[in-house]
């Protein structure tokens, strides 16, 4: 499984569109990256997952770069419910399912 | 609401007690995973069962064991329980075994060990 670097912690103010750029230089070619967000005393929530390229949903966008080597989170105007913990993750989806979570990001964002 | 139900949400129980956590899986979901979260250590994976088969093995401790029921619902029993294994346990399902489509949470059993 490909480690993963990210931020351990960043702060925003309500209304600004963040970016969390999540390293991993070992990616593998079958790795795909996926990121949850967990709120205090709650399980982890799926948020979006990509190979390539560029993926956006109704949450949150993933912008992925040619080498894959990092990946970025792009929140657009948050605000205050969205501080919380943002893992980014990275596996070969035939590696048995189990996902690995690191330290994550914790964004706060203030008024 | 998730889709993924745990049981209890609370335990409270004393050192060297054994204790049951109990997971229903989202409707369709055939794989259920287990996690353990702690203060400083972070979201451990433990188990993961597959239609009621052992697919995966994390950093679960042999006082620790999971089994998957045929109607997919999961338990994770606890034993020689010490002040360590306080923590948030969480449990996760998905629609294969191999997670291809996002895990969903259930929002956790916390436990306390005194």
């Amino acid at each position: 499984l490909a480690k993963t670097t990210q931020p351990i912690s960043m702060d925003s103010y309500e209304g600004q569109e963040v970016n969390i750029t999540c390293s991993h230089n070992n990616i593998a070619t079958n790795d795909y990256i996926t990121w949850y967000q967990q709120f205090p005393s709650q399980g982890p929530r799926f948020i979006i997952q990509g190979y390539k390229t560029k993926v956006t949903n109704e949450v949150a966008s993933l912008f992925i770069p040619a080498d894959r080597k990092s990946s970025t989170l792009s929140l657009p105007r948050v605000s205050l419910s969205d501080t919380a913990v943002y893992y980014c993750l990275v596996g070969d989806n035939n590696q048995g399912g189990k996902l690995i979570f690191g330290q994550g990001t914790e964004l706060s964002v203030k008024p | 609401d998730s889709g993924v139900t745990q049981t209890p949400k609370h335990l409270i129980t004393a050192t060297g007690q054994r204790v049951t956590l109990r997971c229903s899986p989202r409707s369709g979901d055939l794989s259920v995973y287990w996690y353990q979260q702690s203060l400083d250590q972070g979201l451990q994976f433990l188990i993961q069962y597959y239609n009621g088969e052992e697919r995966a093995k994390g950093n679960i401790l042999e006082r620790f064991s999971a089994q998957q029921f045929p109607d997919l619902h999961s338990e994770l029993n606890l034993s020689s329980l010490e002040l360590g294994d306080s923590a948030l346990y969480f449990c996760a399902s998905s629609v294969g075994q191999l997670g291809s489509y996002g895990y969903t949470f259930g929002s956790g059993t916390r436990l306390t060990v005194v």
